[in-house]
């Protein structure tokens, strides 16, 4: 079991750049999730997708944000464009589709927008 | 909304000793999950224990365990015998039962661990 995958580790870009964060969920698991993490907020849930399919993405910050999952192996979280305030490392978690069964973290996208 | 508080944004202990972080949530359901993860420098976010609420029986593992109080709305997690590789950011976090897996984490304790 590899664990959930993300690249790249870490990502500097410059204001107004494109930025895509991509993630590998585990083999089998149907559910997967996109995360934010700063300091001033903490850990927030930005989408939600089960079976390849986006079921809440109540928590993207707005329009700038578009996250898609084009296969049960393969997901993108993209930023366009990008700003300071997007610095934060991102993670994309997977799980089961068992509804008792955890979270599985990948190690995360340490965002820098200069 | 559920809310989950972390009251204590730093904790040490001494190596071999025993420490306890605390946690509270708020919420209005019946049916629901309680996890600690643990988050090294390494960033990657570990499920430390999980606590079903149904189950009135504290969960352990290994040296981890916790101190459910459902109607107090309380969860702490103990830490036996701490090691350096216990040294990390610990999370509580709250799902509900009927929820495709939303978390909701409180604001994390740093656990420093001193030889």
């Amino acid at each position: 079991d590899a664990g959930v995958i993300q690249s790249p580790r870490h990502e500097v870009t410059e204001m107004g750049q494109e930025v895509t964060l991509r993630c590998k969920p585990i083999s089998g698991h149907n559910s997967l999730f996109w995360y934010r993490q700063t300091m001033m907020r903490g850990l927030e849930l930005l989408i939600y997708f089960n079976n390849n399919v986006p079921i809440d993405d109540s928590g993207m910050p707005e329009d700038r944000f578009s996250a898609k999952m084009p296969n049960a192996s393969f997901s993108t979280l993209k930023i366009q464009p990008s700003e300071p305030r997007d610095s934060a490392v991102y993670f994309c978690a997977s799980r089961p589709g068992s509804y008792n069964s955890p979270l599985h973290f990948g190690n995360g996208t340490r965002l820098t927008v200069t | 909304a559920q809310t989950v508080t972390q009251s204590q944004p730093e904790m040490s202990v001494q190596e071999a000793e025993t420490v306890t972080l605390s946690c509270t949530y708020d919420t209005s359901e019946s049916d629901y999950y309680l996890f600690w993860y643990k988050q090294p420098p390494s960033r990657q976010m570990i499920l430390v224990i999980r606590q079903e609420a149904y189950k009135q029986q504290n969960a352990t593992e290994n040296r981890f365990s916790v101190n459910f109080q459902k109607a107090a709305k309380s969860f702490s997690l103990k830490i036996s015998d701490s090691q350096l590789g216990d040294a990390a950011m610990y999370f509580c976090a709250y799902r509900s039962a009927g929820s495709y897996g939303k978390l909701t984490f409180g604001q994390g304790t740093i656990l420093t661990v001193h030889p």
